[in-house]
């Protein structure tokens, strides 16, 4: 079955840290790779998206970056945490082929502090 | 761009009352269609989907959604409430041929007693 594990749940990090979340997949080949945000109170935000293996797509200009180092292995990173970075961040993949369904990681709650 | 609209980012319904909740998309083509529940500090999961087929269609936990190509909805609805069902939920569209969803605003629920 296709399962996908985000780790950590929490993370609490000083301001000027470096960020490393982690998301892989199981069951499936060549998923398409979400990585989304969530702000208090202003839903969910499209941060990156990979169809394939070194192929990211930001949606939006921000302090973050993603790769993709293997096929089910997605990773959100950021050099220096500001303190906006701060929010729940859910990773989530879809089969990109036939009938579509998005699968959601459990998301980490992130506090840059 | 395809775009999903959830007209109220909060509602308000008393324990046993339907619950109805809005979402309109916007594409040229009627995309595939999604709800999703989210609880606290959770990842998201699916309710129900849209994809071909009978318009109406039922999911998990008594609730269903109806697709309109006229209106370009898909609203969601339970007869009736129950206090479990407080959570936040995401209406999504995917392009049939694209590959990447696009979320509505959410809308939270608050079940009254």
């Amino acid at each position: 079955s296709q399962t996908i594990h985000q780790w950590p749940a929490t993370l609490v990090q000083p301001v000027g840290s470096p960020l490393s979340l982690e998301c892989t997949v199981e069951g499936t080949s060549n998923p398409n790779l979400y990585w989304y945000r969530q702000a208090a109170g202003r839903g969910l935000q499209l941060l990156f998206y990979s169809v394939g293996i070194g192929q990211i797509s930001s949606e939006v200009p921000q302090n973050l970056s993603a790769s993709r180092p293997q096929d089910r292995q997605f990773i959100l990173s950021s050099k220096k945490l500001l303190l906006s970075d701060s929010g729940f961040y859910l990773c989530a993949f879809d089969s990109g082929t036939g009938v579509p369904e998005a699968f959601f990681g459990q998301g980490t709650r992130l506090t840059v502090v | 761009a395809q775009s999903v609209t959830q007209l109220g980012s909060h509602v308000s319904v008393s324990e046993g009352a339907l619950v109805l909740l809005r979402c309109n998309y916007s594409s040229s083509v009627p995309p595939y269609l999604f709800w999703y529940v989210q609880y606290p500090n959770q990842g998201l999961q699916l309710l129900l989907k849209y994809t071909t087929g009978a318009t109406l269609v039922k999911g998990i936990n008594g609730f269903e959604a109806e697709f309109k190509k006229s209106e370009t909805s898909f609203h969601l609805t339970k007869p009736s409430a129950h206090m479990s069902d407080a959570a936040e939920y995401f209406c999504a569209s995917l392009q049939a041929a694209g590959n990447k969803l696009t979320f509505g605003g959410g809308t939270r629920v608050l079940v009254k007693p």
